[in-house]
């Protein structure tokens, strides 16, 4: 049973571009979660989906980013106008069910390591 | 300040020291999650701890969750350079399901 994919693994883009990063959860987890790890930083979250469904954006910062998880493929992350700024690790989880008190475990991907020129 | 604050930050241990790792959070936990990330790479499930007073080991990795102190320990008996990375400890907070808060890390070096 393969684990939580990510790519790519490495992203390099310019000031100005759109970053798409891309997550296929593990077989049958529903849930998808995406954090991010500035250098220096903690790992934060940024968004909770489920198929079709933003559950909690609570994380993500207003302009620029948006979160997708369609009925079909992966989930996908986009930064539009990438800045030097969200340069940084960004990964993405799944969890079989919501994550709660009794249930729910996240498994992490290996991550994409975004670097803004 | 962090909600979930782990101490100490860094740890450097000779090879066959126990060592211990604290997680102590300003709400009440929901789950509480240990993870291992090395340098560069993703994190790694070790445990989820979630009634007060729970433990829970796996290999020389033992983890427990004094829910009344919200607070969770990692405890590693006899290191081994294997066991060094960064250890991260998880939270739902609050009435947060769903969303993971956590603490900044311990980076632990073992030597040899």
């Amino acid at each position: 049973n393969a684990g939580v994919m990510q790519n790519p693994r490495h992203l390099v883009r310019r000031r100005g571009q759109e970053a798409r990063l891309r997550c296929s959860p593990m077989k049958g987890h529903s849930h998808v979660y995406w954090y991010r790890q500035l250098p220096e930083e903690g790992l934060k979250f940024m968004v909770y989906l489920q198929k079709e469904n933003i559950i909690d954006e609570s994380g993500m910062p207003k302009e620029r980013f948006s979160a997708e998880f369609p009925k079909e493929g992966p989930s996908i992350l986009r930064i539009q106008q990438v800045v030097r700024g969200d340069s940084a690790a960004y990964f993405c989880a799944s969890s079989p069910s919501r994550t709660s008190t009794s249930s729910g475990e996240q498994f992490f991907g290996p991550g994409t390591r975004l670097t803004v020129l | 300040s962090q909600e979930l604050e782990q101490s100490p930050q860094s740890l450097i241990v000779q090879e066959g020291k126990n060592l211990t790792i604290n997680c102590t959070s300003s709400k009440t936990l929901y789950g509480l999650y240990w993870y291992k990330q090395k340098y560069g790479e993703g994190l790694i499930f070790l445990m989820m701890l979630q009634k007060g007073g729970e433990e829970k080991s796996h290999e020389k990795i033992t983890a427990k969750l004094d829910e009344k102190k919200q607070q969770s320990s990692l405890h590693i008996t006899a290191s081994q350079p294997s066991h060094a990375g960064i250890y991260l400890c998880g939270a739902g907070l609050g009435t947060s399901y769903g969303k993971l808060t956590f603490g900044q890390g311990t980076i632990l070096t073992v030597h040899p």
